[in-house]
């Protein structure tokens, strides 16, 4: 079934770890971003890509990277986590063009101790 | 860029009676709003999406108007219903610069529909 999916689904982790939060979509959509959102809270958007090679920073300043090498892989990175990264990050797609709404995945929930 | 004002942030009616949540936009470019549906602990889900060349769409108990000169649209259900509860996001798409276009959402409505 076309969808996107994240993983993993809950991570805890120690202070000054690096991570990889991975995001793979099977819809074959050109567009894919991530967000952070405290739970039932406001979604931020941190950093997003339109294609292949493609990556900008989004509206929040994050200490995360993104990279885009492949269209349905748009995995993020966490050089050193802190306990302030602690919240939950949404990886979403849609098709290239103005009204396409995001697909979202399940998120990962990341506690950093 | 655009800005989107949602209100209100939280909102609790009785099993049966509708719910009312309203946004406004600063774009006057925007043509797209969707509305995302996000029960506790699971991924946003679009519900119904509206475009600027269409005043209000149905689907089943969910209605969404947009009033384009005032800069406003705006979620309907009718006959809630306790599934119902969760956090509802409006969202405006429209451009924002350097040849981007994006989504801009609202901070969210926690709706609680009270048996």
């Amino acid at each position: 079934e076309a969808d996107i999916y994240q993983t993993p689904r809950y991570l805890v982790i120690g202070t000054g770890k690096k991570i990889t939060l991975e995001c793979s979509q099977t819809m074959g959509h050109d567009k894919m971003y991530w967000y952070q959102q405290d739970p039932g809270m406001e979604l931020h958007l941190i950093h997003y890509s339109y294609g292949v090679n493609s990556t900008e920073k989004g509206d929040l300043s994050s200490e995360s990277t993104v990279s885009r090498i492949r269209t349905e892989h748009f995995p993020l990175t966490l050089e050193s986590a802190r306990p302030s990264h602690t919240s939950q990050y949404l990886c979403a797609s849609s098709v290239r063009g103005d009204n396409s709404p995001l697909h979202f995945g399940n998120g990962t929930r990341l506690t950093v101790t | 860029g655009e800005n989107v004002e949602q209100h209100p942030s939280t909102l609790s009616v009785q099993e049966g009676d509708s719910a009312v949540i309203k946004c406004t936009y600063s774009d006057s470019a925007s043509n797209y709003f969707p509305w995302y549906k996000q029960e506790l602990g699971k991924r946003p889900q679009l519900i119904i999406d509206i475009r600027s060349n269409v005043g209000e769409k149905k689907d089943q108990r969910i209605a969404v108007t947009l009033n384009k000169t005032a800069k406003h649209f705006s979620l309907h259900i009718t006959e809630t219903q306790p599934e119902d509860s969760a956090v509802y996001f409006c969202a405006a798409f429209a451009y924002s610069g350097a040849g981007s276009y994006q989504l801009t959402f609202g901070k969210g409505t926690k709706l609680s529909v009270i048996p």
